[in-house]
């Protein structure tokens, strides 16, 4: 079992619908959890981070956290073609340093 | 203000050549990081820097893999002897804290073994 998982996707949603995507992850002292979005070509760019299990919310994106079932999501309110790219979903385990474990991305298209 | 850069971004070696990769992260940041990507992944853990000091390489595939950050900012992944799975994108992150903070990521150098 992948330590963190995430469908591969594509997912494709219309313009304006709410885009889903999710992450589930094995290790139980994952502390922190983070979204990055990467464009064809590009190099991953933060978009949220979550601490604490519940939503946070910045702009068009809610990320939410259930630590209980382990598992991370990222909501897309009112997509746009812009927002088609790549998220990849990572965590951070304290006890193992700073590095991140990422899944392998969900292919997101978000068509007009 | 400046973000994290890489060069070169893209490099094509011979195999067997050495290769040397540089990064610059983000003025002030104490950690930072390598991470090596293949095609329809996610990038993947070498090695961790806090400071000068690498806390953690654990992720480096093998002895021909080495790194340093020897004044605590500019860091050099270096792979000897270069092979054909070696070809990947090498991707340097850095954060502010030592442990827990944001990372933001250089643009990456594109390395192509032939």
């Amino acid at each position: 079992q992948k330590e963190v998982e995430q469908n591969s996707g594509p997912l494709s949603v219309p313009e304006g619908a709410i885009a889903s995507l999710n992450c589930t992850y094995s290790d139980r002292g994952s502390q922190s959890f983070f979204w990055y979005r990467q464009y064809s070509g590009k190099s991953p760019e933060l978009i949220m981070f979550i601490y604490s299990n519940g939503d946070k919310e910045d702009g068009r994106f809610t990320a939410q956290l259930n630590k209980a079932s382990q598992y991370v999501s990222l909501l897309i309110r009112d997509s746009q073609p812009s927002d088609s790219a790549t998220y990849l979903c990572a965590v951070l385990i304290y006890n193992q340093g700073g590095k991140l474990i990422f899944g392998q991305g969900t292919e997101l298209s978000v068509k007009p | 203000g400046a973000g994290v850069s890489q060069s070169p971004r893209y490099k094509v070696a011979k195999r067997g050549q050495d290769v040397a990769l540089r990064c610059d992260p983000i003025s002030g940041h104490v950690s930072l990081f390598w991470y090596q990507q293949a095609l329809g992944q996610g990038p993947e853990f070498l090695t961790y820097f806090q400071n000068e000091a690498q806390l953690d390489k654990s992720g480096l595939p093998s002895d021909r893999f080495f790194a340093e950050r020897p004044e605590g900012s500019v860091s050099t992944l270096k792979i000897q002897r270069t092979q054909q799975e070696d070809s990947a994108v090498y991707l340097c992150a850095s954060s502010l804290a030592a442990v827990g903070a944001e990372q933001y990521f250089g643009p990456g150098t594109r390395l192509t073994v032939t």
